[in-house]
C-alpha cells in the first residue's frame, strides 16, 4: 500500500506570515493523484487543494499552493498570508489514478496554528 | 460543489443497542463510499469501502458484522453500528467520490457517537 508521511505534526505561523507543511509520499505508480485537506475545529474535511501527478506546473488556489516535485515524491503546501481562520488540521492524501484505485491514503496530519 | 449529507452529527446510544448514520451524496453520483473512524487529534482510518449493489469491502481489523455498510443506491450508504460498546464511542466520517477519475472525496460532516 502506498503511504503518506506529514512530518511535522505541529506547526505555527504569525499572522499574514507564509508557513510550508511538508508531505511525503510512496508509490511506485507514476499516475495519481495528491490532495491537501482542511479539517477545522468543527471537524469538517475541507479540500484545499489537488494536484494531478501527469501535471507539471504546481497548482494554486488563491493563497494556497502547492510545490510538487515528483521525482522527490513530494507534495508541500504553501499558505500565503496566513489569517486565523486557517488554523486547522491538514491532511495531505493520495490517490492512485488507476481505474481501480479507489482508495485515498492520508498522513497523519498536522496540526497548524496562527498567532494573532 | 459536491455536498455529502451525513446524518446524524451526533447521538448518544446505551450499551447493547445499535445505531444507523446515514451517508447521502446530495447532486452527484457515488458508487462508491468510505467510512472512516477518527480519533481525537489522529488521521481517518478507512473503515471499509461502500460499493453500489454489492458488498462492502472492510479493511483489516474492522468487524464487517459489528459495522454493517449498506450501499442501497448511487447516492446512500448506511453503516449500522451494532450492539453498540463504549469502546465504539468515536468520530464516523463518510465521503463519496464522483465519478470522474480525478474526483476529489467530499466528506460528510462526521457523526460524533458517544455509547454509554
Amino acid at each position: 500500500a502506498q503511504t503518506v508521511t506529514q512530518s511535522q505534526p505541529e506547526m505555527s505561523v504569525q499572522e499574514a506570515e507564509t508557513v510550508t507543511l511538508s508531505c511525503t509520499y510512496d508509490t511506485s505508480e507514476s499516475d495519481y493523484y495528491l490532495f491537501w485537506y482542511k479539517q477545522p475545529p468543527s471537524r469538517q474535511m475541507i479540500l484545499v487543494i489537488r494536484q494531478e501527478a501527469y501535471k507539471q506546473q504546481n497548482a494554486t488556489e488563491n493563497r494556497f499552493s502547492v510545490n510538487f516535485q515528483k521525482a522527490a515524491k513530494s507534495f508541500s503546501l504553501k499558505i500565503s498570508d496566513s489569517q486565523l481562520g486557517d488554523a486547522a488540521m491538514y491532511f495531505c492524501a493520495y490517490r492512485s489514478g488507476s481505474n481501480t484505485g479507489n482508495q485515498f491514503y492520508f498522513g497523519t496530519g498536522t496540526s497548524l496554528t496562527v498567532i494573532p | 460543489g459536491a455536498v455529502v449529507s451525513q446524518h446524524p452529527s451526533r447521538v448518544i446510544c446505551k450499551s447493547g443497542t445499535s445505531v444507523k448514520i446515514e451517508c447521502r451524496s446530495l447532486d452527484f453520483q457515488a458508487t462508491t463510499m468510505f467510512w472512516y473512524r477518527q480519533f481525537p487529534k489522529q488521521s481517518l482510518m478507512l473503515m471499509a469501502t461502500s460499493n453500489e449493489g454489492s458488498k462492502a469491502t472492510y479493511e483489516q481489523g474492522v468487524e464487517k458484522d459489528k459495522f454493517l455498510i449498506n450501499h442501497a443506491s448511487l447516492t446512500l450508504s448506511t453503516l449500522t453500528v451494532t450492539s453498540a460498546h463504549p469502546e465504539d464511542s468515536s468520530f464516523y466520517i463518510c465521503s463519496a467520490r464522483g465519478l470522474q477519475n480525478n474526483s476529489p472525496l467530499h466528506f460528510g460532516n462526521g457523526t460524533r457517537l458517544t455509547v454509554t
